[in-house]
């Protein structure tokens, strides 16, 4: 089975803040990875597949990239609207498995 | 609009069993697979399995492959997940998901359904 693991799993920032998330895979999944954000209460929003592209509607500041193992989700200028939890999932192969978050916090 | 609508919420005791539903629209059914998801309290998205809406092909976590059926209606556009042997650790919020593939390893999970809390009480 694929792991994955998120770092941080927290961070906090300032609105205006560029903010890097990391997302590592335990082997490689090409670029079979997506994105969510879930805020408290909320299903899970689709953001990011296949690693780099953007789901129709997100904004643009948000961004993907990676290949293999190493993966990131990058927030150019972090907004009021962004303070969430952020999770990578990969589709490589079944199971499909999650990283275990992280959560955007307000410094 | 794609929507998926997922039954109430539902309080168990140990060693029962819960059937979840979840009626979708605003899609074609057969095309896209069905995965649940589960997110204990406070804590992070377990993928449960996967159904294929098309020809009910199921793939489930190992952990949960003994006690998890999944099962589809097309003519209804319905998916339920059925989970036997409840346990405290059971206890979650249980989220439909629609696949933005045939199969959720073809592509990621692009629609949920609002969730459904599953508590397990003695």
């Amino acid at each position: 089975d694929i792991q994955m693991t998120q770092s941080p799993s927290t961070l906090s920032a300032s609105v205006g803040d560029r903010v890097t998330i990391t997302c590592r895979a335990s082997q490689s999944i090409s670029r079979w990875l997506a994105w969510y954000q879930q805020k408290p209460g909320k299903a899970p929003k689709f953001l990011i597949y296949k690693a780099s592209n953007l789901e129709s509607g997100v904004p643009s500041r948000f961004s993907g990239s990676g290949s293999g193992t190493e993966f990131t989700l990058t927030i150019s200028s972090l907004q009021p609207d962004d303070f969430a939890t952020y999770y990578c999932q990969q589709y490589d192969s079944f199971p499909l498995s999650f990283g275990g978050g992280t959560k955007v916090e307000i410094k | 609009q794609v929507r998926l609508m997922q039954s109430g919420a539902e309080m168990k005791k140990p060693g029962a069993s819960v059937r979840v539903s979840c009626k979708t629209s605003g899609y074609t059914f057969t095309s896209y697979g069905i995965s649940w998801v589960r997110q204990a309290p406070g804590q992070g998205l377990e993928w449960m399995g996967w159904i294929s809406t098309y020809n009910g092909d199921t793939n489930f976590a190992q952990k949960l492959q003994d006690r998890v059926t999944m099962t589809t209606e097309t003519s209804t556009t319905t998916a339920y997940m059925e989970l036997r042997g409840l346990r405290s650790d059971d206890t979650a919020v249980y989220y439909c998901a629609k696949c933005s593939a045939t199969s959720c390893h073809s592509g990621g999970i692009d629609y949920w359904g609002q969730g459904t809390l599953v508590t397990v009480s003695p």
